[in-house]
């Protein structure tokens, strides 16, 4: 079973180019996110998604855009590089959002970009 | 903004030990409680979650919940050398629509 895939696994960008972080899944599920994790840290949420079509900010979506136009793609697209956006990104999905009742709801995790902007 | 905070690490304990990984959150509204468990270089993966007040048990991890605290943590028996991971603590935001990680507590299990 392929999960959630995430393309590429490492990139080296310039100051001020643009790019694009796929993610796909295959599991038919309605929410996506993407977090960044800066060393030693935890996951910060930059967007996430509830459904194709839909899509919110999270904690850290300046420099940031996304789309879901189809239930299995999520793709994150860097306009302008900076060095601030050095991190490793993962994309995640999960059936269902959290809730605030007791739920065993979790995330399934693609394998990371790693980004350097230099 | 939900806070999720964790002991600042890093954690070391010697192998057979009992490892003890700890997470407070800043509101009462929380219900479900998550610890992730990540490998230096790899994504997280999920270990447990608990959601009611008490300990839930699974093999050699325990999470214990204590709500009235706000206080969750993650007991490791018999610690192995492969637990040594970041271990993450997350709960849902505000408003269930997504998850809150707090920092990690870096653990390492020495022979």
């Amino acid at each position: 079973n392929a999960g959630v895939t995430q393309t590429p696994k490492f990139r080296i960008l310039k100051i001020g180019q643009s790019m694009t972080l796929q993610c796909t899944q295959d599991m038919n599920h309605n929410y996506m996110y993407w977090y960044r994790q800066d060393p030693g840290m935890g996951l910060k949420l930059i967007y996430y998604s509830v459904g194709a079509g839909i899509t919110d900010k999270g904690e850290v979506p300046n420099g940031y855009n996304v789309s879901r136009s189809t239930t299995e793609d999520f793709p994150l697209r860097l306009e302008l590089a900076a060095p601030s956006q050095t991190s490793v990104y993962f994309c995640a999905s999960s059936y269902s959002n959290p809730g605030q009742e007791a739920t065993n709801e979790k995330l399934f995790f693609g394998s990371g970009t790693q980004l350097s902007v230099l | 903004q939900k806070e999720v905070e964790q002991n600042s690490g890093p954690l070391s304990v010697p192998e057979g030990a009992i490892a003890s990984l700890n997470c407070t959150y800043s509101d009462r509204v929380s219900q479900s409680f998550f610890w992730y468990r990540q490998y230096s270089g790899k994504s997280p993966e999920l270990i447990m979650s608990i959601y009611s007040n008490g300990d839930k048990e699974d093999g050699r991890f325990t999470a214990q919940l204590n709500k009235a605290s706000q206080y969750v943590s993650l007991l490791i028996r018999d610690s192995q050398p492969s637990d040594s991971a970041t271990y993450l603590c997350a709960v849902p935001d505000n408003y269930g629509q997504n998850f809150v990680f707090g920092p990690g507590t870096r653990l390492s299990v020495l022979p």
